[in-house]
């Protein structure tokens, strides 16, 4: 089955205390992406993708990082969290970026919780 | 930059009803797509229906459709027959069409649906 899998989906942490979010897709799609969803903001992109070993930021940078080391996954790295990151997290991939291929799947999504 | 504006937090409907939920947009761009997507309960986001600036022709998808008034900058999503497993969090979205861009999508605020029995 086609898809896009985030791992974990829920996850209580405390601030400071290094954590990543894994995404992983089988579509083997060029492009993909992180973003967060938070209440009265919709989705906001935090970093892309466009192929192995290139990354870029979004609109919210702040406090990430990401690798793109293997086409198939694209992790999501909080190298110390804080509170203000406590959002929904959803990862999703497209076949090219831009242009033809423009679906975008979505994984499942990801709940973080900073204390 | 692209703005996505959607001015209703929620809506309710009665089953069987017909309801149209409002998105405008705001843009210099003259390629482009238009989505809406749907959020039920389980978070999953769910592509409902799309739309290719281009095409003057508005999308449907059963008993999704849009109209879609360019000039105006106005997208907007009717479902018709609502069910109650419409209820869910509806977004429109917008991403710049340009092979090889960065595709992401603009998101509004979401309007919450809630299809009453």
């Amino acid at each position: 089955e086609a898809q896009v899998t985030q791992n974990p989906r829920y996850l209580i942490t405390v601030t400071g205390k290094k954590l990543t979010v894994t995404c992983s897709q089988n579509m083997n799609h060029e492009y993909m992406s992180w973003y967060r969803q938070d209440p009265g903001l919709g989705l906001r992109q935090i970093y892309y993708s466009m192929n192995v070993e290139v990354t870029d930021k979004g609109d919210v940078p702040e406090g990430y990082k990401v690798s793109r080391k293997e086409k198939r996954n694209f992790p999501l790295i909080l190298e110390s969290p804080s509170p203000n990151q406590t959002s929904l997290y959803f990862c999703a991939s497209s076949l090219f970026p831009g242009g033809v291929s423009y679906e975008q799947y979505f994984g499942p999504g990801t709940r973080l919780t900073v204390t | 930059a692209q703005t996505v504006t959607q001015s209703q937090p929620e809506m309710s409907v009665q089953e069987a009803e017909t309801v149209t939920l409002s998105c405008t947009y705001d843009t210099s761009e003259s390629n482009y797509y238009l989505f809406w997507y749907k959020q039920p309960p389980s978070r999953q986001m769910i592509l409902v229906i799309r739309q290719e600036a281009y095409k003057q022709q508005n999308a449907t998808e059963n008993r999704f459709s849009v109209n879609f008034q360019k000039a105006a900058k106005s997208f907007s999503l009717k479902i018709s027959d609502s069910q109650l497993g419409d209820t869910a969090m509806y977004f429109c979205a917008f991403m710049k069409s340009y092979t090889g861009a960065n595709s992401k999508l603009t998101f509004g605020k979401g309007i919450t649906l809630s299809v009453r029995p």
